[in-house]
């Protein structure tokens, strides 16, 4: 399978706890994204990356929130001190940047989060 | 004001048959690109098709179209001779820039597509 992956699928966590999700992205892929889902919304954008480089913050990335990408490759999501707010759908996507005219996003499966 | 717009409450279709899947969009940047996306209840995001601001002509890739009117701002999906697998939710978005400037996507809420067979 050579699409995005994210680890775990699920996790379920008591309010206060850290939390870290970990996504794969298609290996040749240069832009790494971050978003959140909620119950009956669409995504809504958190962070990207350009090989290590974090280019954009959402206003919704909190403090508590940190997201990397050492090596260009895998990127990881912190929770610090989880809410019960926080749970939703983490999604994560990977590009190209140049390849195509409009640089589609391909996204993993999600980590759903569940805080109680 | 909202980005991305889709009101229709759950749409229904014949399978077989087509449909139109309605986003408005609102941007002031002359730059940008109009995303459609499927998402099936396992949950990911499916790409389907793409629309820039300056195409002249409305992208259509297999069975979808987009019906792309720029000065009312709108850029439909056209799903056509429906099957049961296009059951699902549909979600319009919007990039704001040319390509590579900005990548985040702006999402609308979506709409419940169900396929009757």
């Amino acid at each position: 399978d050579t699409g995005v992956s994210q680890n775990p699928r699920h996790k379920i966590t008591k309010r206060g706890q850290n939390v870290t999700f970990r996504c794969d992205p298609i290996s040749e892929h240069n832009r790494l994204y971050w978003y959140r889902q909620t119950l009956g919304q669409g995504p809504e954008f958190l962070t990207y990356f350009q090989n290590e480089a974090q280019l954009e913050k959402s206003r919704l990335l909190s403090d508590r929130f940190s997201a990397e990408r050492p090596k260009g490759s895998f990127s990881t999501l912190e929770i610090q001190r989880t809410e019960q707010g926080d749970s939703a759908m983490y999604l994560c996507a990977s590009s190209l940047f140049g390849q195509s005219s409009y640089n589609e996003q391909f996204f993993g499966p999600g980590t759903r989060l569940t805080v109680l | 004001a909202q980005k991305i717009t889709q009101t229709q409450p759950g749409m229904f279709v014949q399978e077989k048959e087509a449909v139109t899947l309605d986003c408005t969009y609102d941007t002031s940047d002359p730059s940008y690109g109009l995303f459609w996306y499927k998402q099936p209840s396992s949950g990911e995001m499916i790409f389907l098709i793409y629309q820039g601001s300056y195409d002249q002509q409305n992208a259509t890739e297999g069975r979808y179209s987009l019906n792309f009117q720029k000065a009312r701002k709108s850029a439909n999906l056209v799903i056509s001779a429906s099957q049961l697998g296009d059951s699902a939710m549909y979600f319009c978005a919007m990039r704001e820039g040319p390509t590579g400037a900005n990548s985040k996507l702006t999402f609308g809420k979506g709409i419940t597509l169900s396929v009757r067979p």
